[in-house]
């Protein structure tokens, strides 16, 4: 699996958009980019991922550069409960039978009211 | 609403002395994780079963088990705990091979004296 690089912390203001970078140059064509959450206390939280396109859901937008050596997960407004470390994990996707999330140290995100 | 269930939260045992911690889940996920988190670092990946299947990650010491008597529920067994055993023991699962997404449960914080 591809290894990633991502600030190791960021604070952003209440109700403004997060931006957490992440880096994935030795990103290979079949890895999918996915991000987690660990909210202080509590297990790692599924958020996103992506393979090419950009995509969003309920809780963040991910914005994939079209070499897909680097990415950016959006929180558009952000709050308190936000406040987490933000892992940001390359590996090969689920359907090619490789079930294995590889954590890096993550960017811990602090929400200042 | 509990879907991956962990008890207990805190467990206390003695250095040298067996410990079983558990997990359950009410998802009837095929695929079940057991992951090491220790002060101020990421999750790592123990082991896991897929369905009946146990996969060992090669670097997981001797010391650390697992047994999953059937789908719903799985043990971490710790033969003879040292003090660098004490961590948070994270339970994830995920539906299939297939599945993008793991789910975490909340996590059990050993400690070992």
């Amino acid at each position: 699996d591809a290894k990633t690089t991502q600030p190791p912390s960021m604070d952003c203001a209440e109700g403004r958009a997060a931006n957490l970078p992440c880096n994935h140059s030795t990103i290979s064509g079949n890895e999918y980019v996915y991000w987690y959450r660990q909210i202080h206390s509590q297990g790692p939280q599924y958020i996103i991922h992506g393979l090419k396109n950009n995509e969003t859901n309920e809780m963040a937008s991910l914005i994939i550069t079209e070499d897909r050596k680097s990415s950016t997960l959006i929180l558009p407004h952000a709050t308190l409960r936000d406040t987490a470390v933000y892992y940001c994990i390359v590996r090969v996707g689920a359907n090619f039978g490789n079930e294995k999330l590889t954590f890096g140290t993550g960017t811990r995100l602090t929400i200042i009211p | 609403d509990a879907m991956v269930i962990q008890n207990p939260r805190y467990q206390v045992t003695q250095f040298g002395k067996p410990v079983t911690l558990s997990c359950s889940q009410t998802l009837n996920h095929n695929v079940m994780y057991w992951y090491q988190q220790k002060s101020s670092q990421a999750p790592k990946l123990l082991f896991h079963y897929y369905d009946k299947d146990f996969n060992n990650e090669a670097d997981t010491p001797d010391n650390f088990q697992s047994r999953r008597p059937n789908t719903s529920f799985c043990f971490l067994d710790i033969r003879s705990p040292g003090l660098g055993d004490a961590a948070m023991y994270l339970c994830a699962t995920s539906r299939d091979r297939t599945s993008h997404e793991q789910y975490f449960g909340p996590g059990t914080r050993l400690t070992v004296t």
